[in-house]
């Protein structure tokens, strides 16, 4: 079946560090996107990624898609303390048919900030 | 306007009560989806509705949980009888069609069974 990997599953940096997280997918993905869980909250969407190749900025947060849109990262510049949380790469999961929404999530990538 | 509500946000019972877990989606949103996370096996998709039509429900674990959907405002996970290992975040999440695939989660509800 679909699955979406992420890489690393934990990542402890120092506050001021640059962190990434990666994402593969083992189908092809009409798109990808990327949650936000603080640590005690819930999932948070932060970003869709639609095109081929593509790239969006949210200030320190720079995402990108793959050309062959299997895959995705994640990278922050210069974390700070508020970085903390997981962060989660969904695709639409797709097996033929309609899957109203239906998403694979990663794994997640659990960030510490150490101040 | 209001996110995905939950209730209860903390639920603690014993062994063998049975449990309701209850979702209200964002108003308007077709596609509702209830998860169970855990440290161990992580973010799980238990099941969904369309419309309020349950559409795949291969996530249930046992027998022991159902879900219903009886209005586009109101969703019900139960589990009976409840057991230790049920002991997770519960997270209800909608989406609208049309609006792509993203998800809005609910605040969960924390489960514990003792």
């Amino acid at each position: 079946g679909q699955q979406v990997m992420q890489i690393p599953q934990y990542q402890h940096v120092q506050e001021g560090e640059d962190f990434t997280t990666y994402c593969n997918s083992s189908t092809t993905l009409s798109n990808i996107q990327w949650y936000k869980q603080r640590p005690g909250g819930h999932p948070v969407f932060l970003i869709q990624l639609v095109k081929s190749g593509e790239v969006k900025k949210q200030k320190r947060l720079t995402f990108q898609f793959g050309e062959a849109k299997k895959n995705s990262s994640l990278h922050i510049t210069a974390t700070q303390t508020t970085d903390v949380g997981t962060y989660f790469c969904a695709g639409p999961f797709n097996a033929g048919g309609t899957s109203y929404g239906k998403l694979t999530f990663g794994q997640g990538t659990i960030l510490t900030v150490h101040p | 306007d209001a996110g995905v509500i939950q209730s209860p946000r903390h639920e603690v019972t014993e062994m063998g009560q049975e449990v309701t877990l209850r979702c209200k989606p964002i108003s308007g949103h077709n596609s509702l989806f209830w998860y169970r996370q855990t440290m161990m096996r992580g973010l799980e998709l238990l099941i969904y509705f369309n419309n309020n039509v349950p559409i795949d429900d291969s996530g249930m674990p046992e027998d022991r949980f159902s879900a219903k959907m009886p209005n586009a405002s109101f969703s019900t996970l139960k589990i009976q009888p409840s057991e230790p290992r049920d002991s997770a975040v519960y997270f209800c999440a909608s989406r609208i069609a049309g609006g792509g695939d993203t998800q809005y989660f609910g605040p969960g509800t924390r489960l514990t069974v003792l």
